[in-house]
């Protein structure tokens, strides 16, 4: 059974970086595609990006100037970096597993909130 | 961002037939395949409907999915309590060059 669990700090203060870890269990990340979405309160899902094991990433045209996804194999994990947040970064922060770059996701983990607030 | 558009809200009473839409346009869903996702707030959400209309293993065949031309449809026939959650669909966008989702409908057993 695949499971991913999101782990990071729950509050971040505005101008600073946002930082969350997906760790996988299960299955390897030296294959699939690991991914970021999120979904601010009250509001829809948003996708953040993607990571391949070889170090090739796909992000969100409207995040990409501030978004990095990397990978760590032997952890069997990958994270998120997300510079200079704001207020509308509040958000439940998931990852998720596309098994063939089929732009889908057929396991999610259950979500962080994280908060931006001074 | 959403450019997926769904009714906010749909419901039906147990065993009812409830139909949820997602409107598009030809960049996402007339070129590119859709999904649908089940989510229950404060759990991960779960695949539903992969490439328009197939149906995950474990998935129960109350649930189906269409497309036609630039819009999409999820179905659920013989509506249980259980189905109570929010639905989203999604694609991929070639003018967007990112994945979308829709709006999210929620759906109510009466």
């Amino acid at each position: 059974q695949v499971q991913l669990q999101e782990s990071g700090p729950g509050l971040v203060k505005p101008s600073e970086t946002l930082s969350l870890t997906c760790t996988v269990s299960g299955a390897s990340t030296s294959s699939s595609y690991w991914n970021w979405i999120r979904q601010p309160p009250g509001k829809g899902l948003e996708w953040i990006g993607y990571i391949y094991y070889t170090g090739v990433t796909n992000y969100n045209p409207s995040l990409k100037s501030r978004v990095s996804i990397s990978s760590d194999t032997s952890k069997n994990q990958f994270s998120l970096r997300l510079s200079s947040v704001t207020a509308a970064d509040t958000a439940v922060y998931y990852c998720a597993r596309d098994p063939i770059r089929g732009y889908y996701f057929d396991y999610w983990g259950p979500g962080t909130l994280v908060t931006v607030s001074s | 961002q959403s450019v997926l558009t769904q009714p906010p809200s749909a419901s039906a009473t147990p065993g009812q037939r409830v139909t949820i839409s997602c409107s598009g346009s030809s960049s996402n869903i007339e070129s590119n395949y859709v999904y649908w996702y089940q989510h229950v707030p404060g759990t991960a959400p779960k695949l539903l409907i992969y490439r328009n209309y197939q149906r995950p293993s474990g998935v129960p065949d109350r649930f189906s999915g269409s497309k036609s031309g630039t819009s999409a449809s999820l179905a659920i026939s013989g509506l249980r309590s259980e189905d109570e959650a929010d639905y989203y669909c999604e694609a991929w966008d070639d003018s967007l060059s990112a994945l979308i989702f829709g709006t999210g409908t929620k759906v109510t057993v009466l």
